[in-house]
């Protein structure tokens, strides 16, 4: 069972302070990916990476960071956390090894206060 | 660009109801087209995909026909229970670029007892 975890899985940051969001696969899937679920927009892909050392904009970076020391991690840096990066986060991973299927973690919450 | 509709953003059904989620897509390769299901709490998972023109995907008493002519891949079951109550995403893998996954916004299912 291919497998993604996601920590921490709650978190409350203050404005201006730093966020790490990590994830980790047993899936040994090449990609992983970092989207954001908000009410009215479904799920938005801020960075997504091709295999260790490479991370790629997605279509919202702005405000975010990511990076991808090893096949099996892959975490979201908020440098300056503002209100409006209170969001769900999901990490995910697949590839063309997962017939191109992506399986997600269970999400992290973050308030940013 | 490659893009999905979902234009169904709530449905509300009560049990044993006929289920159709409306799906259409747009793009100019071969696509590979799933739907996804997150139930509350949880990261979205896989219910089917579909890789061939023509073709139907089944799971769980769901059935999608990837329609290559009228670009639609729309989600159906005969007979819904209270636990299909999730939100339901259609998605695709456009051939050309396997790493990016095109999600439609997502249809919140409310089935009532």
């Amino acid at each position: 069972e291919a497998a993604v975890t996601q920590s921490p899985r709650n978190k409350v940051a203050v404005t201006g302070g730093k966020v790490t969001l990590s994830c980790n696969q047993t899936n040994n899937h090449n990609n992983m990916y970092w989207y954001r679920q908000d009410t009215g927009h479904g799920l938005r892909l801020i960075h997504y990476s091709y295999g260790a050392g490479s991370t790629e904009k997605g279509d919202i970076p702005d405000g975010y960071k990511a990076s991808r020391p090893s096949q099996e991690n892959f975490s979201l840096i908020l440098e300056l956390a503002t209100p409006s990066q209170t969001s769900v986060y999901f990490c995910a991973s697949g590839g063309q090894n997962s017939g191109n299927t992506l399986y997600f973690g269970e999400g992290s919450r973050l308030i940013v206060v | 660009g490659d893009s999905v509709t979902q234009k169904q953003g709530q449905v509300t059904l009560s049990e044993d109801d006929f289920l159709f989620i409306n799906c259409t897509y747009s793009t100019t390769t071969y696509p590979t087209l799933f739907w996804y299901v997150q139930y509350p709490g949880q990261g979205p998972q896989l219910l089917l995909k579909v890789t061939t023109a023509n073709n139907k995907g089944i799971s769980r008493g769901f059935e999608a026909t990837y329609d290559k002519g009228t670009t639609s891949f729309h989600l159906q079951k005969a007979s819904v229970q209270e636990s299909d109550s999730a939100v339901y995403f259609c998605a695709l893998v456009p051939d050309t670029n396997a790493y990016k996954v095109i999600f439609g916004k997502g249809t919140h299912l409310h089935v009532l007892p």
